[in-house]
């Protein structure tokens, strides 16, 4: 079975503290990325990687940064929390970029008081 | 302004009753479209994918159209379910790694 893994579900953080999030992902996908999701704006994109080490900005990249260093593994990264970063963060997965189905993770709800 | 349009935002519905939930997009040149279901807490999973000279897809009691010349999609949910209640996503594809997707409708199935 496809799996997406989210390192933790519920997080509860303080202005100016770094937040990593971590997003595992076991089908050898080549494709992977990062969304946050808010009530009545949909998922908008944060960055995303074609393969290992290979990072590219999404459509809301600022105050976030990530790193993919193996393939499975794809980190979301914010370097001084702010309480507009409060939201649900979604991680995906996918095959290469002619497979356009996207696999999940279970969400992080992040609230930065 | 998005791109990907979808109405209503909620509804409730009975269970065993049928409901239609439309996708309207501007997205240009289109490549390929999705629903997908996100259960309460959970991420979202796709139902189905539909390509341009596609006008009709089934997934059991799920049934989505599209007409790419008037860039609107509906998906059909047929004898709801209490399992049905979740938020339907709609995701359109417009390059190779390029995606916009709608801000969602709840669907609500009551007893």
């Amino acid at each position: 079975d496809v799996k997406v893994t989210q390192s933790s579900r519920y997080l509860v953080k303080r202005t100016g503290e770094k937040v990593f999030l971590e997003c595992v992902q076991d089908m050898d996908h080549e494709n992977m990325f990062w969304y946050r999701q808010d009530p009545g704006l949909g998922l908008r994109l944060i960055y995303f990687s074609y393969d290992v080490k290979m990072k590219e900005k999404g459509d809301i990249p600022e105050g976030y940064s990530v790193s993919r260093e193996k393939k499975e593994r794809f980190s979301l990264i914010l370097e001084s929390a702010s309480t507009n970063q409060t939201s649900m963060y979604l991680c995906a997965s996918r095959p290469d970029r002619n497979t356009g189905e996207l696999f999940f993770g279970e969400g992080s709800r992040l609230t930065v008081l | 302004k998005n791109q990907v349009e979808q109405s209503p935002q909620s509804l409730i519905i009975l269970e065993g009753k049928n409901c239609t939930l439309q996708c309207n997009y501007t997205v240009s040149p289109f490549s390929n479209l999705r629903w997908y279901k996100q259960d309460t807490g959970r991420g979202p999973v796709s139902l189905t994918i539909m390509t341009f000279s596609e006008n009709t897809k089934s997934n059991g009691r799920y049934t989505a159209t599209l007409d790419a010349d008037t860039k609107q999609s509906s998906l059909h949910i047929t004898a709801s379910q209490l399992s049905d209640s979740a938020s339907y996503i709609c995701v359109v594809s417009f390059n190779d790694y390029k995606l916009s997707f709608g801000a969602g409708t709840t669907v609500t199935v009551r007893a």
